[in-house]
């Protein structure tokens, strides 16, 4: 199985301050396609897994801008510009290439 | 608008078995994919089922950790994906969330299960 490993775990930061999550998986992404379907899920507390980025850094429509994703081959990182309150939750990196899909172990942002 | 409704978690005993309903609407469910996926109690997200459409032959793939005990079917005259699990064990405890196989990007509110004794 594809191992991804997310770091840090947890990451407390200032409002307004950058943050960033680095995702590494155990192979390449790059499917037959060309394609890298790496996706980063936020999911806020209590809530249900919501979609920010696909296919590495692709951001989905009503992601604010201040998310970005970036990276190729095994190597990822989601990016926040300036961090906000309604940030706060667990983000996951997830691989859709390869059988079984397997996720990283999620990066709780918190606000220090 | 797309939806996703998951129903039929509870409590059920270990070795028993639980059938959850993924109802899709807003889109046309017999050209998607269908994903399961499931959330241990404080625990990160973990893939569990998908099926194919009709058009790709309706194949399946399983998690390891369910192979052999659960079983992942639609219908798309009623627009539901199954999830049929078999011989539980405590750990399957958890909430179990469907998801359009378009790159995960709609998903369900849940439905938990628990099994215990």
């Amino acid at each position: 199985d594809v191992v991804m490993t997310q770091s840090p775990l947890s990451l407390p930061v200032t409002l307004g301050q950058p943050a960033s999550i680095s995702c590494r998986s155990s192979q390449s992404l790059v499917y037959s396609d060309g394609n890298t379907y790496l996706i980063w899920f936020q999911q806020r507390p209590g809530q249900s897994p919501r979609r920010l980025i696909y296919k590495v850094s692709n951001r989905d429509s009503g992601v604010p801008d201040r998310f970005s994703g970036s990276g190729s081959g095994t190597d990822f990182t989601l990016k926040i510009s300036r961090v906000e309150a309604e940030d706060v939750g667990v983000y996951y990196c997830m691989q859709g290439t390869h059988w079984p899909r397997t996720f990283g172990q999620g990066t709780k942002v918190e606000i220090k | 608008e797309v939806q996703l409704v998951e129903s039929g978690g509870g409590l059920v005993q270990p070795g028993r078995s639980l059938r959850l309903s993924c109802t899709a609407s807003g889109f046309t469910f017999g050209d998607c994919p269908m994903s399961w996926f499931r959330q241990a109690p404080g625990k990160g997200l973990e893939w569990v089922a998908f099926i194919r459409s009709k058009g790709f032959g309706g194949t399946t793939e399983y998690a390891a950790s369910v192979k052999g005990r659960f079983t992942i079917s639609r219908d798309d005259s009623k627009s539901i994906a199954y999830l049929q699990m078999n011989s539980l064990k405590t750990d399957d405890t958890g909430v179990y969330h469907c998801s359009r196989n378009y790159g995960f990007d709609y998903w369900g509110q849940g439905t938990l299960v628990t099994v215990s004794s």
